[in-house]
Order: structure tokens, then C-alpha cells, then sequence
């Protein structure tokens, strides 16, 4: 059983489309995220959600929007795509409960990666 | 803000010989660190992960790494390589903001038959 599993593994598109890549995880996890990896491998987060609310949303351009219908699934959405945005977009969850005030933060959960999404724009 | 340097982009070894991934972090906080190999064409995998539990971890397929607090290092280290060893090798260190992991640069393992 694929406990993180992304939607297309390739994708191919010219500039100025749209298009979107779905995440699903099994794991049972509150946390998920969307990493991008460039072409030299250097890996940088792009979002987080907990529990279907934004925690963490780094300086990505606004064409990239992130939606998490429920704690399962994070997909991403590219508007006016670049050439600059060919990479490999990883997702990825941890176990990660909400953060309550006064409760421990969990910096130590492991995040379980999916396969990823090698995003060509020609 | 937390953050790791791995040394060196890429190192090859010989089959059977060690094998040694350098990292330091830099932290303002007790740091908790990870190391993650990316086979070809494939998502991240958690090799190990220090947690202030014991500053000697040890992982999956061999691999151990040594928090030393004194060097701000976690070297990774394993014994006796093997050709499946050869893979792309992440340093990351838990941001203090819960939730985010911030990646050294890799470092490319080849294994020499």
C-alpha cells in the first residue's frame, strides 16, 4: 500500500497553462506539505497544512496555490505556468497534531515523502 | 533560524570502503536533526534522526550518524559501502517553528565496484 502517493508522476505543459497536481496519504497524518526540488536537488518548502488550515506558506509567487479538501489530500495548483517552475514537486505528511497552547511541539516527527512530480514547461 | 551545510556536493567511494557525509547546523535552539536518502527517481526516505534521546544514532541499511554539540556536526557514517548505497544523501534540522525542515544541499554517493 503506497502510504503517500502523488498524481501525475510527469507532467509536460506549455507556459501560460494550468495545471494541478493531487497528494493523498494513508498514514493517518495531520500534517502535509508540498516541497519543490530544483534542478541541482536543492529541496525548499513551499507549504504546510494541518488539519485543512495553512500553517506554513513561503515566498512562493500567487500563481501557486495549495487546497486541502480534507486532512488526506493537498493538491497544488499552478496558474500561468513558467519555465522557471520545471522541477520535481514533492509532497510529503507527518503525524503532527494541531499545536495547543503549553503541548510539546512535535519538531521531531519524521515526514514520509511521496514519489514526486517531475513538472516539464516547455 | 536553523540551518545545515553539508560538505561536499559529492563524494565516491570503492565498494566495502566507509563512507562519510559531512553536516553542520547552525542553531539558536536545542536542534533536532535528520538525514533522508533520495534513491534515483524517487521520493525522500528517513535514514535516521536525532531527537537528544543518545548522541549516537543509529539508522536503516547501516548508516549512523553522531550529534556532537561541541563540532555543531552530525556526520553520517557507514562502515562498508555498498553499491546500493548510491543515492543522493539529505542533511535537514527541524525548524524552531514546529513543523518545517530546512535541507542542506545533498550530497551525491557513488559507489566504485
Amino acid at each position: 500500500d503506497t502510504a503517500v502517493s502523488q498524481t501525475p508522476k510527469y507532467l509536460v505543459t506549455q507556459m501560460g497553462n494550468d495545471k494541478s497536481i493531487k497528494c493523498e496519504q494513508n498514514l493517518g497524518h495531520d500534517t502535509m506539505y508540498w516541497y519543490k526540488q530544483d534542478s541541482k536537488k536543492f529541496l525548499k518548502i513551499m507549504f504546510s497544512y494541518n488539519n485543512k488550515e495553512l500553517i506554513i506558506n513561503e515566498t512562493v509567487p500567487n500563481r501557486f496555490s495549495p487546497k486541502s479538501p480534507d486532512k488526506a489530500h493537498l493538491n497544488l495548483h499552478i496558474n500561468s505556468l513558467e519555465l522557471g517552475d520545471s522541477a520535481v514537486y514533492f509532497c510529503a505528511s507527518s503525524p503532527g497534531a494541531k499545536k495547543l497552547a503549553g503541548l510539546a511541539r512535535p519538531r521531531t516527527d519524521t515526514q514520509y515523502f511521496g514519489p514526486g512530480t517531475r513538472l516539464t514547461v516547455l | 533560524a536553523q540551518s545545515v551545510t553539508q560538505l561536499g556536493s559529492h563524494v565516491s567511494v570503492s565498494e566495502g570502503a566507509l563512507v562519510l557525509l559531512r553536516c553542520n547546523y547552525s542553531s539558536s535552539v536545542p536542534p533536532y536533526l535528520f538525514w533522508y536518502v533520495q534513491y534515483p527517481n524517487q521520493g525522500l526516505q528517513l535514514l535516521l534522526k536525532y531527537t537528544s534521546a543518545a548522541t549516537l544514532v543509529k539508522g536503516i541499511n547501516g548508516f549512523e550518524a553522531e550529534f556532537k554539540k561541541s563540532e555543531t556536526s552530525f556526520h553520517l557514517t557507514k562502515p562498508s559501502a555498498h553499491m546500493s548505497d548510491a543515492a543522493e544523501y539529505f542533511c535537514a534540522v527541524s525548524d524552531e517553528d514546529d513543523y518545517k525542515l530546512s535541507f542542506g544541499a545533498g550530497t551525491t554517493v557513488t559507489v566504485r565496484a
